[in-house]
């Protein structure tokens, strides 16, 4: 069973740059047809793309946040990070890390295991 | 591609019939279509994809359909446990996905 598991501060002051870390147990981050991905949910709102890094270190971002994202793989420990630049207010959320299954051959694409979610306040 | 859920609040009883609606920006290929079921303090959970394959585990009272711009999740006889939010998701080839801004379903 793949398990993701989030962690980091729970509280980042403004304009500083948040951090996260996503643990994975159960599969590796740097094989099969995996986009290993961030998204984020403010309170009682939706959820929201950050991006996602593919087993061979390829990355991809929301274009609304390109700006201030990095996604790195780090191989050694089977995790994946996030580090988003110049937070502020509006970037208080609970953030999720996920697995998302690209089976190009079998044409199926989809989120299969979540992390329970970390709440990040964005706050001095 | 955006995509667009109706209604934003769905208010049914236990046992009734509920149909939830995702409409794209653009016409998307149904193998990047997904929907997904989230419950208060929990990470959302997979039912569908491809437009109309349920996740190992689901119910088959959970089904999918649609095709081009209009997809729609049924869930035939409600239960108890199926009130909750629910987003669509499209992927495409690659990132960047993006969701529906998602349906509550509640109790009436």
């Amino acid at each position: 069973q793949v398990q993701l598991l989030e962690s980091g501060p729970g509280r980042v002051q403004p304009s500083q740059t948040l951090s996260l870390t996503c643990t994975v147990s159960g599969a590796s981050v740097s094989s099969g047809n995996y986009y290993w991905t961030w998204i984020r949910q403010p309170a009682g709102k939706g959820l929201e793309f950050i991006g996602s890094i593919f087993t061979s270190g390829s990355t991809h971002y929301n274009p609304s946040l390109k700006s201030r994202v990095t996604i790195l793989l780090d191989t050694s420990k089977n995790q994946f990070s996030l580090q988003l630049n110049s937070v502020t207010a509006a970037d208080t959320a609970v953030y999720f890390c996920a697995r998302f299954v690209d089976y190009y051959d079998l044409d199926e694409y989809y989120f299969d295991f979540w992390g329970q979610g970390t709440l990040v306040t964005v706050s001095s | 591609i955006v995509l667009t859920q109706s209604p934003g609040t769905l208010s049914l009883s236990p046992g009734e019939r509920a149909t939830l609606s995702c409409r794209a920006s653009q016409s998307l290929d149904s193998s990047y279509l997904a929907w997904y079921q989230q419950k208060a303090g929990q990470a959302p959970r997979l039912l569908i994809y491809g437009a109309s394959m349920r996740a190992t585990g689901i119910p088959d009272r959970f089904s999918g359909s649609g095709s081009g711009t209009d997809f729609t999740l049924t869930i035939s006889r409600l239960e108890s446990e199926d009130f909750a939010v629910y987003y669509c998701q499209q992927s495409g080839r690659a990132p960047p996905y993006s969701f529906g801004q998602g349906t509550k379903l509640e109790i009436k």
